[in-house]
């Protein structure tokens, strides 16, 4: 069963920076890219970074590009999310998201973690 | 980019039919067939219900389905259940800068 744990979330001042991470395991990391999408509170989905399977490919939403960095450690299943210059507006629950594909970059986000939230306030 | 446009409500009555529409642009749901859709329920992760357009992963039941035509993809909900009602999103890739954008989402009420 694929399981999906993220951690890392919580209350910082704007201009700060934070590390989400996401523990992986029930399926083969290293064959998967992965996604990290958000949700404001009552809000819609967001996605907002990727990279596949081996970091060879990674892309940001506009709304992140130049202050979030996503990476993955495959030997350990984990994937991060370093996030700074953090802003009110990046107050979200954050999901990490298994691609659908192997060894591809499908773009379409079959599995999951419960998510962990970050409140950006002074 | 802006995100794709969604209703923000639709609703139908048990055994019935309901159609969301998700409209894009030239360079999102118009230019590529890598359309999908997620169905969330309140509190709950999004789930994946429609991938590439029209295909369902295992699992999902055949009363969903997706079509496109231009920029405007759509997901139909066929024999609603009560169990249906949920938030529906729909989601295009968007270029090698853009990997996911997705809709405001949809309010869908079994009544």
């Amino acid at each position: 069963e694929v399981q999906l744990v993220e951690s890392g979330g919580d209350l910082v001042q704007p201009g700060r920076s934070l590390r989400l991470s996401c523990a992986a395991s029930g399926f083969m990391f290293d064959d998967s890219a992965m996604h990290w999408v958000r949700q404001a509170p009552g809000k819609g989905l967001e996605w907002v970074a990727g990279i596949s399977w081996d970091s060879h490919f990674i892309a940001y939403a506009d709304s992140v590009r130049g202050r979030f960095t996503i990476s993955r450690d495959n030997a350990k299943n984990f994937l991060f999310l370093e996030m700074n210059s953090l802003r009110a507006e990046d107050t979200a629950l954050y999901y990490c998201v298994k691609d659908f594909g192997e060894l591809v970059v499908s773009c379409y986000f079959d599995s999951w973690g419960q998510g962990t939230l970050v409140t950006v306030s002074s | 980019q802006s995100a794709l446009t969604q209703p923000p409500s639709a609703s139908g009555s048990p055994g019935q039919s309901v159609t969301i529409s998700c409209t894009g642009t030239t360079t999102d749901v118009g230019d590529y067939d890598y359309v999908s859709w997620y169905q969330q329920h309140p509190g709950k992760a999004p789930k994946l219900i429609i991938y590439e357009v029209n295909k369902r992963p295992s699992g999902v039941p055949d009363r969903f389905s997706g079509s496109k035509s231009g920029n405007t993809a759509s997901l139909t909900v066929s024999g609603l259940q009560a169990e249906d009602e949920a938030d529906y999103y729909c989601n295009s890739y968007a270029g090698t800068n853009n990997w996911g954008l997705f809709g405001g989402g949809t309010k869908l009420t079994v009544l």
